[in-house]
């Protein structure tokens, strides 16, 4: 069975780094792109970027996050990352972690992390 | 960037009868290969969202074939035949026609009346 099992809460302060995960299992994840998603608290999804986890060089960012998160993956433990140098409490909301098919649709989703950016 | 826009934001539905969503975008989404890169998803209350449509009209594995995706090129259309109660929830339309940035419509709450 193909999951995506994503890392639990966080809460963190202003300033403070952080990376959260995503474990894939039932499948390499090597073999597919995976993208990462923002929901803030009662609003909608937001994509922030994908990455191909064959070779950890290839990915993409929307503006609006670029320069702020690092998508990054570990091909050798089935795992992928999203992580900030410098979170802002504007951060706080669920990520998701998903998993594109050939046609680039997500097919399979994670969990959510939620992650609390509060001083 | 691509921007996609939901109508209505807000659909109060009565279970048996038909609903729909439309989603229109700023540019094309008909690529050179002859697909429409429109997914459509569906995030039920305190739930992950999941696929519903994809490549515009072709329904993933399992989903009910109450659901029906139409459109090409800017304008799409998610039937449902009869609403069901547990198809309420958040719909949201996404683009990946452009690969290197992928988006996202505003959504649509569907809830029974």
């Amino acid at each position: 069975e193909v999951q995506l099992v994503q890392s639990g809460p966080e809460v963190k302060k202003p300033g403070e780094s952080l990376r959260i995960s995503c474990k894939g299992s039932g499948f390499t994840l090597s073999n597919y792109w995976i993208n990462w998603v923002r929901q803030k608290p009662g609003k909608g999804l937001e994509w922030m970027g994908r990455i191909d986890p064959l070779d950890s060089y290839t990915h993409y960012y929307s503006p609006s996050f670029q320069g702020h998160i690092t998508i990054s993956a570990d091909k050798s433990i089935n795992t992928a990352y999203l992580q900030w140098s410098s979170l802002k409490a504007s951060d706080s909301a669920i990520y998701y972690c998903t998993r594109l098919n050939d046609f680039w649709s997500a097919n399979y989703w994670g969990q959510g992390t939620l992650v609390t950016v509060s001083s | 960037d691509i921007v996609l826009t939901q109508s209505p934001l807000s659909l109060p539905v009565t279970p048996g009868e038909p609903a729909s969503i439309s989603c229109r975008s700023s540019q094309s989404l008909l690529h050179s290969n002859g697909n429409n890169y429109l997914d459509w998803y569906l995030q039920k209350p305190g739930q992950s969202p999941q696929l519903l449509i994809y490549l515009g009209s072709n329904r993933a594995s399992g989903v009910p074939d109450r659901f029906s995706g139409s459109g090409s090129g800017t304008d799409f259309t998610l039937r449902i035949s009869r609403v069901e109660a547990e198809d309420v929830g958040v719909y949201y339309c996404m683009q990946s026609v452009q690969s290197s940035s992928f988006t996202f419509g505003p959504g649509t709450r569907v809830e029974i009346k």
